[in-house]
Order: C-alpha cells, then structure tokens, then sequence
C-alpha cells in the first residue's frame, strides 16, 4: 500500500513536555510537509522539506523542528509544548507539488 | 488580510442538487488544489489544476491565474459529499508555498 502514514493518531501531554510525531510516506514523493490545523479548521504550512533542504519554514516558533533521516521520512518535534501548540498537524508529501496527506496526529497539551 | 478567501463558507445542498464553491486570491498563484476533509479528519486530493479546467466524475473545477480565483463545481451531490472542502493556492515566490483558504462546510441531506 502505497501512501502517508503517521503515528501516533493522538497524543495528550502537559505542558513543557517534549514530544515527537513520525510522518512516512511510500509514495516515491521528494518532497515532504507538516501542516497545523487549528480548532477552527485553518490549516498553515510549517514546514517542506526537498531533499533534507528545508524550503519553507512559515515563522514557526523555534520550540517546533523538522527531523528528516531520508527522503521517505519527516518527523516534527516539539521541545517544550505550550498550550497553544493543541491542535492537528497533518503530514503531506508531493513530486510535483501535488500534496497528499496523511491522517493527521491529534496533539492536546494540558 | 486572507490570502485565499473561500465562499460560501457554509452550505446545505439536497441530495441530487447542484452547487459551485469558489476561491478568490490576494496573491499571484500559479496552482491550485482542492480537497475534501471528511468527518474523520482525512484530506483526500480533489483536484491539482495549473490554469484551465478539470473534470472528475461529479466534479469539475477551473482555475483562471489572471482573474485570481477557483471554483469547484458539484453536480448530482450525494450523501459522501459532505464534509469540508478546502482549496489551497502555490503562491509564485519561487519556493513551495501553499495557502489554503478557510473551507466550506459541506452537508448533503437526503
């Protein structure tokens, strides 16, 4: 089965806790992102990664990285979770600017 | 201000109905993308459009770069239609910038 996957599904922790969302993507794409979707629907682009160039970071705090180990793989870590940092964030990966998108990890912070 | 603006935001069709959804943009896109999130959170790929027009089953969509705006059309709208539709410009900065607009709140009804 060729698509995005992501882990966990959902993921409730405190604040100032560090934590890490695992995005994959077996669609042969080179390009991958992470996306926020807030309580309200919108969705931002945080990140796009080209080859393990980041391309575009959207003034993302700096408690928010990108780790990328091959081109199939976009992992998003949180240093210190804050209470607005609850929301969806959904993986996508592309080649021709064609996104697809994984499931989405549900991130609640008490 | 809102560099994609999606109307309306919200829409109740009749099963069997026909109905158009459509973006404008405040910026210089050069594609556009319209997905479906259904009620579980999975953002499915509509359409990818450079300036023209597509057609998919049901669904057909345009894209007009010099008049700055989308639209999506629905014909013969069935229960499955329902859920969120969101449309998302590339923005011609030379990287790979994507700006969705606010999505219409689809609901089909019998």
């Amino acid at each position: 089965e060729t698509a995005v996957f992501q882990t966990p599904n959902y993921h409730v922790t405190q604040v100032g806790n560090e934590v890490s969302f695992n995005c994959k993507q077996t669609l042969g794409h080179d390009t991958m992102y992470w996306y926020k979707q807030d309580s309200k629907k919108l969705l931002k682009i945080m990140f796009s990664y080209n080859n393990k160039q980041l391309i575009v970071n959207e003034t993302v705090p700096r408690r928010f990285s990108p780790q990328s180990s091959d081109k199939a793989h976009l992992n998003l870590r949180i240093k210190s979770v804050e209470p607005e940092d609850s929301a969806v964030y959904l993986c996508a990966s592309s080649f021709s600017y064609e996104q697809y998108f994984g499931p989405g990890t549900r991130l609640t912070v008490l | 201000g809102d560099k994609v603006k999606q109307s309306p935001s919200a829409l109740s069709l009749q099963e069997g109905t026909n109905s158009a959804l459509r973006c404008n943009f405040s910026i210089a896109a050069t594609t556009v993308q319209w997905f479906l999130q259904n009620p579980r959170g999975s953002l499915m790929n509509l359409f990818y459009l450079v300036p023209g027009t597509k057609e998919n089953g049901r669904l057909k969509s345009a894209f007009d770069s010099k008049e700055s705006y989308s639209t999506l059309h629905i014909r013969d709208a069935q229960l499955e239609d329902s859920g969120t539709y969101f449309c998302a410009a590339e923005a011609d900065t030379g990287y790979q910038n994507f700006y969705f607009g606010k999505g219409t709140s689809l609901t089909v009804i019998p």
